[in-house]
Parts: C-alpha cells; structure tokens; sequence
C-alpha cells in the first residue's frame, strides 16, 4: 500500500481538454512535491506545496495543497501534446524531509494531438 | 540535461551476480541520492549520502551498499541479485543536505535487468 495515492493512474485525452489529477494520503505531510517524467529520463521537479491551502501556479498548471495537508491535486488546463508524462506527488513527512521524499506511483498522462 | 550522470545506462545481469552503479553529482552539488523505480513499487528512496558521509536510509536492501568518493562521485552496489531487482535506478543530487528545500536533481536512470 502506497502512503501516498495517485489518481487516476493512467489518463488519456484530447489536446485542449482540462484535467485534475489527485495525490491523496491518510498521513500529513510537511510539504508535498509534483514531478514530471518523460519516458528514458529522471524526475523533473515543477512545484513545492508547503502550506495548508496552499495554490501555486506554473502557466497552465495549478497545484494544490489541502488544508489539512494530507492531499495535493494537479490542474491542467488546456493540455498540450508536451504535457505528455508521468506525473508524480512526493511528500516529506517532517519539516526539512526532502532527503527521504516518498513517492506516489503517478499518474501516467497521455495528451493527443 | 540535469547535469547528474549516471553509468551504465543498461546492464543486463544474472541471478547471483554483483555489480555497481555510478553516478556523478551536479557541479557543486554535496548530496547524493538513490532511488529505486519498479513497476509494482513506484519510485523508493534507497540511500543518501552527504560530503561523502551517510545522511539517510530508507528501504535499502542489506544486499545493497553505497558509498561517496572525496570527489563527491557515488556508487551504489548491488550483490547476490534476484529476478525482483529488476529496475531502473536513479541517481539524484543537491546543493544541500535536502534538509532546506533544495532542489534535487535526477539523472536519467540505469536500467538493470537481472535474468
């Protein structure tokens, strides 16, 4: 069982549709990362969520961090080919924990043109 | 590129076998980490090392070993392998300890196929 729950696992839609994806845990966590990996390559870091109710945006991309800290969504708006990916929530359980991130297994993002 | 450089890229091995992994950090960049990514567990943290000293432990298995060389380089070692090792492992480093949000980067992986 995973401490942290992505969901879906896997999401297949057309370009300039919206979606949400959901990292969702029974723990607190400290702060809660969102990654994107692209096929034969590492993790690329896009947001760091440290407070409760936290909303960060990057250009389409909106993150969330619950109130209580226990879950994080991911809002895509108007998706492209390039938002393609496995897109992964790490939390840190304690303050200052990100040399022991724990990882969701992802949601595996397919956007087509 | 994130500037993290992890060899091999592919290693195909046999049940028993031992072999190492290498991975050479971002200039100036203290930590290194290991991570393990599998289908069925997602990506686990494995081991950190900081200015060549152990720092954090997650789920390394006993038959796994690492270790920080002076000039920062790492390696992480695998022995007495089993079908189950089967992975991609990465490799990530940062600035800090990891301790004070600082970003980590990760290499782009060594698949490792034990058969």
């Amino acid at each position: 069982t995973q401490l942290l729950e992505q969901s879906p696992q896997f999401l297949s839609i057309q370009e300039g549709e919206n979606l949400t994806v959901y990292c969702n845990s029974s723990s607190v966590f400290s702060s809660l990362q969102w990654y994107r990996q692209e096929p034969g390559e590492g993790p690329v870091l896009l947001v760091t969520v440290v407070t409760g109710g936290e909303v960060k945006k990057l250009k389409r991309l909106t993150f969330q961090f619950g109130d209580a800290r226990k879950d994080s969504s991911l809002h895509i708006t108007a998706a492209q080919p390039g938002d393609t990916g496995l897109y992964l929530c790490a939390g840190a359980l304690v303050p200052g924990g990100y040399n022991k991130l724990i990882f969701g297994a992802g949601t595996r993002l397919a956007v087509h043109p | 590129d994130s500037g993290v450089t992890q060899t091999p890229k592919h290693l195909i091995t046999a049940t028993g076998q031992r072999v190492t992994l290498r991975c050479s950090p971002r200039s100036g960049d203290l930590s290194v980490y290991w991570y393990q990514q599998s289908l069925d567990q997602g990506l686990q943290f494995l081991i950190q090392y900081y200015n060549g000293e152990e720092r954090a432990k997650g789920n390394i298995l006993e038959r796994f070993s690492a270790q920080q060389f002076p000039d920062l380089h790492s390696e992480l070692n695998l022995s007495s392998l089993e079908l189950g090792d089967s992975a991609l492992y990465f490799c990530a480093s940062s600035v800090g300890s990891g301790q004070q949000g600082n970003t980590i980067y990760f290499g782009e992986g060594s698949w490792l196929t034990v058969v």
